[in-house]
């Protein structure tokens, strides 16, 4: 059964760089024709995308954060990981690892972690 | 950018039919995915590809879309099915979510 898990600090201070990590199990992120991606939702609002990753170096981001995030692959421990530089309060949210693939939508996810952008 | 446009907050009945709407420039193109999401919890996709349900979902959950506007429907509502649900589309590599309605089973 796949299964995908965040971790990370969940306290980050404004202007550095917040960084997540995703555990796959159940499936190789290495092997997988699906993206694995990144979805956050701020406090009491919508899902927004941040970005997603196909094994082999392929990267997408969401163009209002591109010039801040950096999605990369560790296939030796199966995991996936954000890194999103310079936030501030508004990078406050839940952030979720999930795959998804355009025509099937994101299929699994996990549990979210929520991450505070406060000094 | 490529915007989907979905009501706030949609109500209904318990046991009645309720639907609602995704709006998008020519959506009908698009394989338009549709997830729920309750209090406290990660989404559930419910519909893919516009008109599927994965395996789990009751048959009470369907979808349709065409040329602005997607609908997901849900019939015999029933209270565990209050909820947010998002629509989301893939447009030129870059995925898109509505901005979410919340359904209230009265």
């Amino acid at each position: 059964q796949l299964q995908l898990q965040e971790s990370g600090p969940g306290l980050v201070k404004p202007s550095e760089t917040l960084s997540l990590t995703c555990t796959v199990s159940g499936d190789s992120i290495s092997k997988s024709s699906h993206y694995w991606g990144w979805i956050r939702q701020p406090p009491g609002k919508g899902l927004e995308w941040v970005g997603s990753m196909f094994f082999g170096g392929d990267t997408l981001y969401n163009p209002s954060l591109k010039s801040r995030v950096t999605i990369s692959e560790d296939t030796s421990k199966n995991q996936f990981s954000l890194r999103l530089r310079s936030v501030t309060a508004a990078d406050t949210a839940v952030y979720y690892c999930a795959r998804h693939l355009n025509i099937v939508g994101a299929d699994s996810w996990g549990l979210g972690t929520m991450v505070i952008v406060s000094a | 950018s490529y915007e989907l446009t979905q009501p706030l907050s949609v109500s209904v009945a318990l046991g009645q039919t309720a639907k609602i709407a995704c709006g998008g420039n020519n959506i009908g193109s698009k394989n338009v995915h549709w997830y729920q999401q309750k209090p406290g919890q990660a989404p559930v996709l419910v519909i893919y590809k516009d008109n599927n349900r994965p395996s789990g979902i009751p048959e009470r959950f369907s979808g349709s879309n065409s040329g602005n506007t997607a609908t997901l429907t849900i019939t015999r509502a029933q209270a565990g099915d209050e909820a947010d649900y998002s629509c989301q589309v893939w447009h030129n590599s870059v995925v898109v979510f509505g901005g979410g309605t919340k359904l209230t089973v009265l």
